[in-house]
């Protein structure tokens, strides 16, 4: 069983569109992320949830909208999308906020033309 | 957040041990220090933490120095699917962020 999953793996639209990545984990923890990894291939964190709830926003676009209807699920929502945009973006949870470990989705592939 | 900093690349034979270095002279008193992988087209993986003692586990070891500025990750035998960039990372205590540099890309040569 797949303990992070995400879907779609690829994505790929036309600048302006609106598109939503599904995250979902089966290992029961309380909190989520959404990551960031650009052309150049750093990480950054995007947001994260506690028990449906936000609790880190770093400084990403209101076109970027998570949420997150149970603790299993965080959701991706990006509006008027930009070139910009085009990363590979990953999704990861932890049994509690400061968990030691974080497990990683395989990582969603979104190309803006 | 606290900085590391470690080498761009690194190279290694299978079957060889392979020692990723990383410093972290900025390092507070309550930062752990967390190394993940992230092998080619795939999610980053945690591999190992510690905070001032060394730590094995199945996949490799961590040694921390005495004052705690710098660390290695020991993996005592690459194989060819150890080939991944590896970051080293500090967690402050009750931190939910990761906060990933550049890390270090391993090549394990057949």
């Amino acid at each position: 069983d797949t303990a992070v999953s995400q879907t779609p793996k690829y994505l790929v639209t036309q600048m302006g569109n609106d598109k939503s990545i599904k995250c979902e984990q089966n290992l029961g923890h309380d909190t989520m992320y959404w990551y960031k990894q650009d052309s150049k291939k750093f990480l950054k964190i995007m947001f994260s949830y506690n028990n449906k709830e936000l609790i880190i926003n770093e400084t990403v676009p209101n076109r970027f909208s998570p949420k997150s209807p149970d603790k299993a699920h965080l959701n991706l929502h990006i509006n008027s999308l930009e070139l910009g945009d085009s990363a590979v973006y990953f999704c990861a949870s932890s049994e509690w906020e400061a968990a030691d470990t974080q497990y990683f989705g395989p990582g969603t592939r979104l190309t803006v033309l | 957040d606290a900085k590391t900093t470690q080498p761009n690349s690194m190279e290694s034979n299978e079957e060889e041990p392979v020692h990723l270095p990383c410093n972290h002279s900025t390092i507070s008193g309550t930062d752990y220090i967390h190394w993940y992988r992230q092998l080619p087209s795939q999610g980053p993986e945690y591999v190992i933490h510690g905070l001032t003692s060394n730590v094995n586990n199945r996949m490799a070891s961590l040694a921390i120095a005495e004052d705690r500025k710098s660390s290695t990750l020991i993996l005592h035998r690459a194989t060819l699917r150890d080939a991944a960039v590896y970051y080293c990372i500090l967690k402050g205590s009750g931190s939910e962020k990761l906060v990933f540099g550049k890390g270090t890309k391993l090549t394990v040569n057949p």
